[in-house]
């Protein structure tokens, strides 16, 4: 059982906006940066999302992230079927922890 | 461009000590940033183990802080975790990773391709 909350599942068609959401609580996300992370199959993890909303660079602005009170969530506009893949969120946690959701799979349709 | 690569036993014996090291290349370690180990179970989501900064200094997931040590070497860039007393809930694929932001943040941008560790007699 993961500290934070996703939806197991999303998808969308090709073209679409979709949103994850991640929950928490006042002492992760409500009081630290929240971190995205995009894994598509057998690779390792990829940092989408930085300090709630920054993208590294050469990430895509179809990527995008927002945080508000102890809930935070990435959009993905322009789906494309390469989008395809698990998304994890993660955030400190003042237990001195690393915490991180539990993913999100998105299946482009 | 930062590299690392993870290497050590694919297999380990219950009760005993999986040890994994992660050699850097591109990086000097001793240079800065935090160095970290991230594991994953077979069809499941990512767990934070533990991190070490470039000076040595190291924290630990409570739930793993018991069983766990992380340590590096920095006149040979690299560094290492050794967990103990393992069980078959230890079986995972194990990724070292270096931090994003230089303060140590939990959050990594440079990942190994990891390795799997199966825990069986």
């Amino acid at each position: 059982q993961s500290v934070l909350t996703q939806p197991p599942s999303a998808s969308g068609t090709p073209g679409q906006r979709v949103t994850i959401s991640c929950s928490g609580s006042s002492s992760n996300i409500g009081s630290n940066y929240v971190y995205w992370y995009q894994q598509l199959p057998g690779t390792a993890p990829k940092l989408l999302i930085y300090r709630n909303d920054q993208r590294p660079s050469g990430v895509p602005d179809r990527f995008s992230g927002s945080r508000s009170g102890t809930s935070a969530s990435l959009a993905i506009s322009g789906l494309r079927s390469e989008d395809e893949a698990d998304y994890y969120c993660a955030a400190w946690d003042d237990s001195l922890s690393e915490v991180f959701g539990g993913g999100t799979k998105l299946t482009v349709l | 461009q930062v590299q690392l690569q993870e290497s050590g036993p694919g297999l380990v014996k219950p009760s005993e000590t999986l040890s994994l090291t992660c050699t850097v290349s591109g990086y000097s370690i001793g240079s800065g940033y935090f160095w970290g180990w991230i594991r994953q179970p077979p069809g499941k989501g990512l767990e934070w183990i533990g991190s070490i900064s470039h000076s040595g200094s190291s924290y630990y997931n409570p739930s793993l802080k018991s069983r766990v040590t992380i340590s590096l070497d920095t006149s040979k860039n690299y560094f290492s975790l050794k967990v103990t007393s393992v069980a078959a809930a230890d079986t995972a694929m194990y990724y070292c990773a270096r931090d994003f932001e230089s303060y140590g943040s939990g959050s990594f941008n440079f990942w190994g391709q990891g390795t799997l560790v199966t825990v069986s007699s």
